[in-house]
């Protein structure tokens, strides 16, 4: 089956932990992406990795922070979380640089802060 | 920058009834335009694209045409069922870096 994997599918942690999300494409795709889902269905793009190269990088904290080891894989971290990361984290893979590049999803990674 | 604009926040209708989301964009050049769904517990899925003027895309009954002249990708569907209920994102995506900008997403709720 071809398509973008994400685990786990949901986390509850505490504030000041570090929380690790995986992802993982079959598609071939070159690109991948990590949007934030907030609770009002805002989708927000976070990172952007083409070929492990980082080519976008939105104003996020430093706190969060991507890991690539190859191009089918983009994994993300968040060092001390805080309440307001409380969110959908969605990992999407795409052909790059055409504007006719549709993204393919993952079923996102539910994530509590308490 | 681009930008997309969707009109409705959230649309209720009834079954049979006709949808119509609006999106407008603003971009230079000629993006492509792209409408997503996103159903509950899931990641948005591909609906469609259109890349030209005039261009209609579609998709499992739903349809929009790109209008560069209004910057309008309205999406609309004759009859919507119960099972058309989800969350519908307008995007264009970038001629140079093929970047996809999202709109704020329509929440659409068909009642049986």
């Amino acid at each position: 089956e071809t398509a973008v994997f994400q685990t786990p599918n949901y986390h509850v942690t505490q504030v000041g932990n570090e929380v690790s999300f995986n992802c993982k494409q079959t598609l071939g795709h070159d690109t991948m992406y990590w949007y934030k889902q907030d609770s009002k269905k805002l989708l927000k793009i976070m990172f952007s990795y083409n070929n492990k190269q980082l080519i976008v990088n939105e104003t996020v904290p430093r706190r969060f922070s991507p890991q690539s080891s190859d191009k089918a894989h983009l994994n993300l971290r968040i060092k001390s979380v805080e309440p307001e990361d409380s969110a959908v984290y969605l990992c999407a893979s795409s052909y790059p640089g055409t504007a006719n590049s549709d993204y393919t999803f993952g079923s996102g990674t539910r994530l509590l802060v308490i | 920058g681009d930008s997309v604009t969707q009109t409705e926040g959230q649309v209720a209708l009834s079954e049979e009834d006709f949808l119509t989301i609006h999106c407008n964009y603003s971009a230079s050049g000629y993006p492509a335009l792209f409408w997503y769904v996103q159903y509950p517990g899931e990641g948005p899925q591909f609906l469609f694209r259109a890349s030209r003027d005039k261009e209609k895309g579609s998709s499992r009954g739903f349809e929009a045409t790109y209008d560069k002249g209004t910057t309008s990708f309205h999406l609309r569907k004759a009859s919507v069922q119960e099972s058309d209920s989800a969350v519908y994102y307008c995007a264009l995506g970038n001629t140079n870096t093929g970047k996809l900008t999202f709109g704020d997403g329509t929440v659409l709720t068909v009642k049986p």
